[in-house]
């Protein structure tokens, strides 16, 4: 059974600080990383999506990494505003497929 | 546009009732999905559809019946509403199954309540 793995579960942090939570999975047979941000009472929107060993993404302040060889991704927020509050989720597809695998999220709070 | 819509936005039904509910996206997209979303978990495939005429089983299919018969329209069957089914059912759609095209629209949700 393919096990995705978020953390931390939550995180609180202050406006202005940067922080960056971890997407797990295992390495063998993967076939792409997706991130999105879920805002609460909304639908989850699509921030990235890599494929590549090594691929790192950039949309504004949010940016990931992809390590497929060891099993994981980071995704960094630099300098958080009140509006990044929202749980951020991984989903993995392995081999070709079309299941998306997603974690249980990390829900970021900022504090003005 | 109006992307991926899903109706009803809410439902309560009650144990061994039927029901149907409807996602439809506009954007022509090939590929669509039905999850469910419960706390504490990540969101789970129930079906999905790689185009019209053409659907398979997620997750956790059990209890649920899919149909594609036009590109625009999958709706999502329960056959016999169960407690366990209380959930948010989300419908998603992607342009294609590679890469970035397999970027996902969500629509809004369904909130779906079983007595």
């Amino acid at each position: 059974i393919l096990n995705v793995e978020q953390s931390p579960q939550s995180l609180h942090v202050q406006e202005g600080d940067s922080t960056n939570f971890t997407c797990s999975f295992p390495s063998s047979n993967f076939y792409a990383l997706h991130w999105y941000r879920w805002e609460t009472a909304k639908s989850p929107e699509a921030l990235f999506v890599m494929t590549l060993n090594g691929d790192e993404k950039k949309k504004g302040r949010i940016s990931a990494t992809l390590n497929t060889k060891e099993g994981y991704s980071y995704l960094y927020i630099k300098g958080s505003q009140p509006e990044d509050s929202a749980t951020y989720l991984c989903a993995v597809r392995m081999d070709s497929s079309y299941k998306l695998i997603f974690g249980s999220g990390t829900r970021l709070l900022v504090r003005p | 546009n109006a992307g991926v819509t899903q109706t009803p936005k809410f439902q309560v039904l009650k144990t061994g009732q039927s029901m149907t509910l409807q996602c439809a996206q506009d954007m022509n997209h090939e590929y669509m999905s039905w999850y469910r979303q419960d706390p504490g978990m990540g969101l789970r495939l129930i079906h999905y559809s790689v185009g019209a005429g053409i659907t398979d089983q997620g997750e956790v299919p059990n209890g649920y019946n899919v149909s594609r018969s036009t590109t625009e329209d999958f709706p999502l069957r329960l056959l016999s509403a169960a407690p366990s089914q209380t959930s948010v059912y989300f419908c998603a759609s992607s342009y294609g199954t590679s890469g970035s095209s397999y970027e996902q629209y969500f629509g809004p949700g369904t909130r779906l309540t079983v007595t």
